[in-house]
This record gives structure tokens, sequence and C-alpha cells, in this order.
């Protein structure tokens, strides 16, 4: 069964800090890794799709890598803001299945 | 940008009652989806829908759980008989195919059993 983590479970750093979260998983036999935001008691915010084929993907402040052999995928943030408080949430997508991280909870502090 | 919607945004039962969440896809998604989030834990998967049956389900989807695409454009989730520990948030999503385009979700509902 397909298992994610990530780490670390929580962050906090000053405004402005690049910042790194990372991702692993057990089997490398997926269709795609998505990155996602959630606010509390909010719904998931897509951020990026990583198709299994690809390397990278990138979307503003943000850049995520995929390593499809080693099961693992880093989420960076650049010059983080406040605004970017949040529990980030990775989720690689095994046939019908969707397979969810505990999430890591961001706090930017101004 | 097309979203997926849900209603009601939190809905609050009694044990034993039933109880219908109901979603509506992007319209030109043929793959739908309900997960559940139980306050504090992992975003587990419940049930996947394609043609008009179900393609997936968890160990969680028991007989209490049944999903139905009554029209066009609803997809819902009954639970026959709630318990204390189905309250959790309720996310639909929706996908336009299986594997490279990803899932889009919705705002979920909130189910607070008593």
């Amino acid at each position: 069964k397909q298992e994610v983590t990530q780490i670390p479970a929580a962050l906090s750093v000053p405004e402005g800090e690049n910042l790194v979260l990372n991702c692993s998983f057990t089997d490398s036999a997926i269709y795609n890794l998505q990155w996602f935001r959630q606010d509390p008691g909010k719904g998931l915010t897509s951020l990026l799709l990583i198709q299994s084929s690809q390397r990278e993907q990138t979307s503003g402040r943000l850049n995520a890598s995929l390593d499809k052999s080693s099961g693992r995928s880093t989420l960076y943030i650049a010059a983080s803001q406040p605004g970017d408080s949040a529990t980030y949430l990775c989720a690689v997508e095994v046939g019908d299945k969707f397979y969810f991280g505990s999430g890591t909870k961001l706090n930017v502090k101004p | 940008e097309p979203e997926v919607t849900q209603t009601p945004s939190h809905q609050v039962t009694q044990m034993g009652q039933e109880v219908i969440l109901r979603c509506v896809p992007i319209s030109n998604h043929l793959y739908f989806y309900w997960y559940r989030q139980i306050l504090g834990q992992k975003v587990e998967f419940l049930v996947s829908f394609y043609n008009n049956e179900i393609s997936e389900k968890s160990e969680i989807f028991d007989d209490q759980f049944s999903v139905e695409r009554p029209d066009g454009s609803n997809f819902t989730l009954k639970i026959r008989s709630t318990k204390l520990e189905d309250s959790a948030m309720y996310f639909c999503a929706s996908s336009e195919a299986r594997g490279p385009t990803g899932r889009v979700f919705g705002p979920g509902t909130r189910l607070t059993v008593l």
C-alpha cells in the first residue's frame, strides 16, 4: 500500500525566507503527484501538478520537483509571505486512488 | 475558472439519521470521487465513480455508504445511518481523465454527528 510522508510536520519562518517542504512516497508507480494548499477548515486548493514523466513544475514563487525513482518530491517556496501560511499537502495518484500525506503546517511570521 | 461545488457547507445530524451530501462536478469531467478528512487526520479516499458505476472503493466505504449520479450534473454521497465517527469534512473531486490531469476538489461539507 502506498504511504505518503511529509516532513516537517510544522514550520515557522520569518517573512522573506525561502523554504523547502518535503514529500516522500513508498511506491514509485504513480500517475502523478499533486501539491495542495489547505487553509484552516477549508477545502483543498491545487497548487502544482507534476505528471509522472515530468521532473518539475513552476507557478509564480512555487516550484515543485519530482524524483520518482527515489520516491521524493519537494515544494520550494521563494520569498515567503504571511499569506502563505497554511497547511501544504502532497498527494500521489495511483489508479483511481489518491494518497495524501499528513501535511506540513506553515506559519510565516511578519 | 470552473469549480466543483458542494452543498451544504455544514450539516449537523443526529446519530442514526441518513444524510445526503451533494456535489456538482465540473461539467466536462468524467471521473468523480469522494474523500473525507477526520479532524487532525489525513485526507482519505472513499470511492471513485465512472460511467455510472463505482470503479474503486476503500475499506471505509462499507454498506452504510452509497453514491449516485441522479442526473447529468449532481453527484451524491449518502450515509444511511450515521455514526459519531462519521463526523468529518467530506470532499468531492472530479477529473477529466485518469492520470495526467489531476483532480479538482470542492470546498467540502463539514458533517457533525451528535
